[in-house]
C-alpha cells in the first residue's frame, strides 16, 4: 500500500500565524488521523475524520485546530493562530482497516 | 483513561543479542495493538499488529506477542542487528467509536552496536 505523503517536511512560523499541513495524495481512504509528538514526548492523537466529517477529537484540537479535505484528495490540519507550544512533528495517518499507515510528519517550529 | 508504559527506556545491546521490549496498558478492552519503529526526526513505522483475539506475530526477527487480561505485550527481536537501531513504540487501539485513536507508550531507544 502506498504509503501516506505530508507537506512541507519542515514549517517555519512566527506566533500567531496561520499554518496549514497537508497529506498528499491520497485516494479511496475513508479514515485519515492527525498525531503530534512534542519533542521527547509520547506521540498524541488530535483528531480523526471519516466520511468527510469529525468523527473524533482530543482535548487539545480545541478552536485554533481545523481539518478537512478541500478537493477532495488533499487533507489538510490548519492552526489558526500558532502559538510556542505547537512546535513540533505532525503525522498524518490513514487507514482503510488495519493497521494505520502513517506519513514521515511535518516538523513544525513556531519562533 | 488509557495509559501505555514501555520498558526500559532505553536498551543498548552488542550485535547479534536476542532482546525483548515491553509494553503495559491499563485498561485490557482493546481492539489491537501496533507496535512501530521511529528513526530520529522521521515517521512511524509499522512493524506488527495483533488483534485482540491473537496471541502473537511474527514477521521476520520479530516476534510480538500479547496477553490482553494481564496488559502486556513483548517485542522481540533476534540476532540484533545495527540497522536495528531506532525507538520502538507501542500503541494500543480502543477500536469502537475510537475507531483509528491510538494510546502510545513513550517508546524504547535501541542502540544495537558492532
Amino acid at each position: 500500500e502506498p504509503e501516506v505523503t505530508q507537506t512541507p517536511s519542515h514549517q517555519v512560523t512566527q506566533m500567531g500565524q496561520e499554518v496549514i499541513l497537508r497529506c498528499v495524495p491520497i485516494s479511496n481512504h475513508l479514515y485519515f488521523y492527525w498525531y503530534r509528538q512534542i519533542l521527547g514526548q509520547k506521540v498524541e492523537f488530535l483528531v480523526s475524520f471519516y466520511n468527510n466529517e469529525i468523527s473524533e477529537k482530543s482535548e487539545i484540537f480545541d478552536d485554533q485546530f481545523s481539518v478537512e479535505r478541500p478537493d477532495g484528495s488533499n487533507f489538510t490540519l490548519k492552526i489558526r493562530s500558532t502559538k510556542l507550544e505547537d512546535s513540533a512533528m505532525y503525522f498524518c495517518a490513514r487507514t482503510g482497516g488495519s493497521p494505520l499507515h502513517f506519513g514521515n510528519g511535518t516538523r513544525l517550529t513556531v519562533t | 483513561k488509557q495509559e501505555v508504559t514501555q520498558i526500559p527506556a532505553a536498551l543498548s545491546v552488542p550485535e547479534g543479542e536476542n532482546l525483548v521490549l515491553n509494553c503495559s496498558f491499563t485498561d485490557s478492552a482493546i481492539y489491537n495493538l501496533q507496535w512501530f519503529r521511529q528513526d530520529p526526526g522521521k515517521g512511524l513505522t509499522s512493524l506488527l499488529l495483533i488483534q485482540s483475539s491473537q496471541r502473537e506475530q511474527t514477521s521476520g526477527r520479530l516476534n510480538a506477542s500479547l496477553d490482553k487480561s494481564s496488559g502486556r505485550s513483548t517485542l522481540y527481536i533476534a540476532a540484533s542487528q545495527p540497522g536495528d537501531s531506532a525507538t520502538y513504540l507501542c500503541a494500543v487501539h480502543a477500536g469502537g467509536t475510537s475507531y483509528g485513536k491510538l494510546t502510545f507508550g513513550q517508546g524504547t531507544i535501541l542502540t544495537v552496536h558492532p
